[in-house]
C-alpha cells in the first residue's frame, strides 16, 4: 500500500526559532499533497494544500508566510514553521493524494517553548 | 461551504452490541463521503467509502442524500474496534480538499 512517512516526528524547539517538518511518500508519486494540524482532542484542520511545482494554496485564516510550503518533487513536501511560537505547538499531519485517495503520514508534534 | 457534524464526542457499548457513529454533513453539490479510523498511536487511515458500498471489518455506512447523513453502523461491537473515528467529506467544487468531522471516540468494553 501507498505509505506516507514525516519527519522528525517529534520536535522542540524555542520560541523565534523555525522548524521545518518533511512529508514524503515512499512508493508512490504524489502531485498533490495537504497539510493538517490537529489540536488535542480536536479535528483535524485543512492549512493548505500543496502542489508539486507551484505555490501552496493556504485555507483562509492561514498564515502563508508563517507557514511555508514547499513541494520541490513528487515525493517530498516541507512544511516550515517560521518564528515559532508556543502558540504554534501542535500535532501536523501531512497526507498524499495516489489517484482518488488520501494517504497520511503519521504526523509530528511540535513544541515551541 | 461544507460542514461535517460527528454530535457525539464519545460513544462507549460493551463488546457484542450494536453501534452507530452519527454523521450529518452540509454540501451544495453531490459530496463524496467517507470514514476514516485512527486507532491508538497510529495514522490516520481510511475505513470505508461511500461509492464502493461494501463493508470493511463488519462496519457499513449508508449516504442518505435526504437526510444529508452519512452514519457507520457495526452490528456487533468487538474491542479491537475502540478508536477515533472520523466522517470526512469531499466535494470537487471545493478542489477535492477533505472536511472532517469533530470525531467521536469509541470505546468497546468487555
Amino acid at each position: 500500500g501507498a505509505v506516507v512517512s514525516q519527519h522528525p516526528s517529534w520536535v522542540i524547539c524555542k520560541s523565534g526559532t523555525s522548524v521545518k517538518i518533511e512529508c514524503r511518500s515512499l512508493d508512490f508519486q504524489a502531485t498533490t499533497m495537504f497539510w493538517y494540524r490537529q489540536f488535542p482532542k480536536q479535528s483535524l484542520m485543512l492549512m493548505a494544500t500543496s502542489n508539486e511545482g507551484s505555490k501552496a494554496t493556504y485555507e483562509q485564516g492561514v498564515e502563508k508566510d508563517k507557514f511555508l510550503i514547499n513541494h520541490a518533487s513528487l515525493t517530498l513536501s516541507t512544511l516550515t514553521v517560521t518564528s515559532a511560537h508556543p502558540e504554534d505547538s501542535s500535532f501536523y499531519i501531512c497526507s498524499a493524494q495516489a489517484e482518488d485517495e488520501q494517504y497520511f503520514g503519521p504526523g509530528t508534534r511540535l513544541t515551541v517553548t | 461551504a461544507q460542514r461535517v457534524t460527528q454530535p457525539e464526542k464519545l460513544l462507549s457499548v460493551f463488546k457484542g452490541a450494536p453501534v452507530e457513529l452519527k454523521c450529518n454533513y452540509s454540501y451544495s453539490g453531490s459530496p463524496e463521503l467517507f470514514w476514516y479510523v485512527q486507532y491508538s498511536r497510529q495514522r490516520l487511515q481510511l475505513l470505508l467509502r461511500h461509492i464502493s458500498r461494501e463493508s470493511i471489518k463488519g462496519f457499513t455506512a449508508d449516504l442518505n442524500k435526504g437526510e444529508t447523513s452519512f452514519h457507520l453502523k457495526k452490528p456487533f461491537a468487538q474491542e479491537e474496534d475502540s478508536a477515533m473515528y472520523y466522517c470526512a467529506l469531499r466535494g470537487k467544487a471545493a478542489g477535492n480538499k477533505l472536511t472532517f468531522g469533530g470525531g467521536t471516540r469509541v470505546l468497546v468494553k468487555p
